[in-house]
Order: C-alpha cells, then structure tokens, then sequence
C-alpha cells in the first residue's frame, strides 16, 4: 500500500541553521505530496505541496522538490527561526475523480525545536 | 473566522460512557473528514463524508459512528468508551476534487479513564 516515511526526530538546531526534513514515499500510481505543519495545541496546516514531478512547493521560506527518481519530497529551509518549532508531516494522496475524497497518508511526523 | 470548528476541545470522560464531537467548517467545501492522532503524533483516517454521502470508512470500531446533517457539519458519536479510544481527533475538509489539500481544525483531546 502507499506510505510515506520520514526521519526520525526530534531535530534539534540552532536559530538560522539550515533545516533539512527528509521524506520518502511509495505509491501505486502519482501521487500529490504535500508537507504540513502542526505547532502546539492546534490542528495540522497545509505549509506547501506539490502535485507532480519535478515541481517545487514553497511557502514561508520552506522548499520541497517532488523527485520522481528518488521518490523523495524533503523539506528544506536556509534559516529557522524558533517560531518555526513545530512538528512537520509529510503526506501524500493518490488522485480521485471530482467529488471524492482526498485520502491523505502521513508520515509520522518530525518534532523541529530550534533554540537561540 | 475559524475555518473548521470542533467542540469540545477536551473531553475527559469514563470507560463505558457514550460521548459525541461536534465539527463545523465554513469554507464551503463538500467533503468532511476525522482523523485520529495517536500519543505518537501518527494520524490514521477514520472517515470522510462528500456531499453528506460517507465515503471512507477505514477500520474502525462500529462504536464509533459519524454523522453529517449537512455539508458544513460531520459528528464524530463514541459509544462505550475505552482507554485505547484515547487520542486527539481531528476534524478536516476539502473540495472534493481529489487531490485538495485538507484544511484541518484544532483537535479534541479525548481522555478516557
């Protein structure tokens, strides 16, 4: 079945590190990929996407390029700041006709702490 | 302004207790979803409606049953409740146009005792 794998965390980093979350997947078909982020206390919100090979979602100066080859969507930042402290979850959905639903798979999630 | 709605956002309660979640979204989408995060942080869907119509209906228990009145509204009922039911559900929405990005509410932390 689909899944989506993600390094284990949490990550620790200092503020303006660089920030790579590693993402790989598998599906049966092409999937849409997404990265959403969770802060403390409240609901998952979307952070970027990308529906198709080669494409780069950003957002927030947050990055992620879909890598057919690699099966891989890794999420990237040049400087984070502790505001960014949150756990992040990748997750991808194959696509369905018009009307149905978008049946998402998440990764299990990675716990980013970023300190001063 | 809030886009999905859950109520309560906590909920402590006793093994054997029957409880209801109540989610409203007013983003005009047709499809409604629960989702069950884990003390891991590991969501699992549970189910989605479209237009009212279920949809989804992963593996889960038949005490647990939705129900959408409406398109802005799906209810999460929890019949006899057990320890292992523990978790934060989460509500979520989307067009119904396949591979729509979800729009999540802000959970309801479930403790059963």
């Amino acid at each position: 079945g689909d899944s989506v794998t993600q390094m284990e965390g949490p990550v620790t980093l200092s503020e303006e590190a660089f920030l790579t979350i590693n993402c790989t997947y598998t599906a049966t078909g092409y999937p849409s990929l997404f990265w959403y982020v969770q802060y403390p206390g409240e609901g998952l919100q979307l952070l970027l996407k990308a529906t198709k090979a080669d494409d780069k979602g950003s957002n927030k100066g947050f990055e992620a390029t879909y890598r057919k080859e690699t099966t891989s969507f890794h999420l990237e930042k040049g400087s984070v700041q502790v505001s960014d402290s949150a756990v992040y979850f990748c997750a991808l959905t194959l696509y369905r006709a018009t009307g149905t639903a978008s049946k998402l798979t998440f990764g299990t999630g990675t716990r980013l702490q970023v300190t001063l | 302004d809030t886009a999905v709605s859950q109520t309560p956002k906590y909920l402590v309660t006793q093994m054997g207790n029957d409880k209801s979640i109540k989610c409203e979204q007013n983003l005009g989408h047709d499809t409604m979803y629960w989702y069950k995060q884990d003390s891991k942080k590991f969501l699992k869907i549970m189910f989605s409606y479209n237009n009212k119509e279920l949809i989804i209906n992963e593996t889960v228990p038949n005490r647990f049953s939705p129900k959408s009145p409406d398109k802005a509204h799906l209810n999460l009922h929890i019949n006899s409740l057990e320890l292992g039911d523990s978790a934060v559900y989460f509500c979520a929405s989307s067009h119904g146009t396949g591979n729509s990005p979800l729009h999540f509410g802000n959970g309801t932390r479930l403790t059963v005792t």
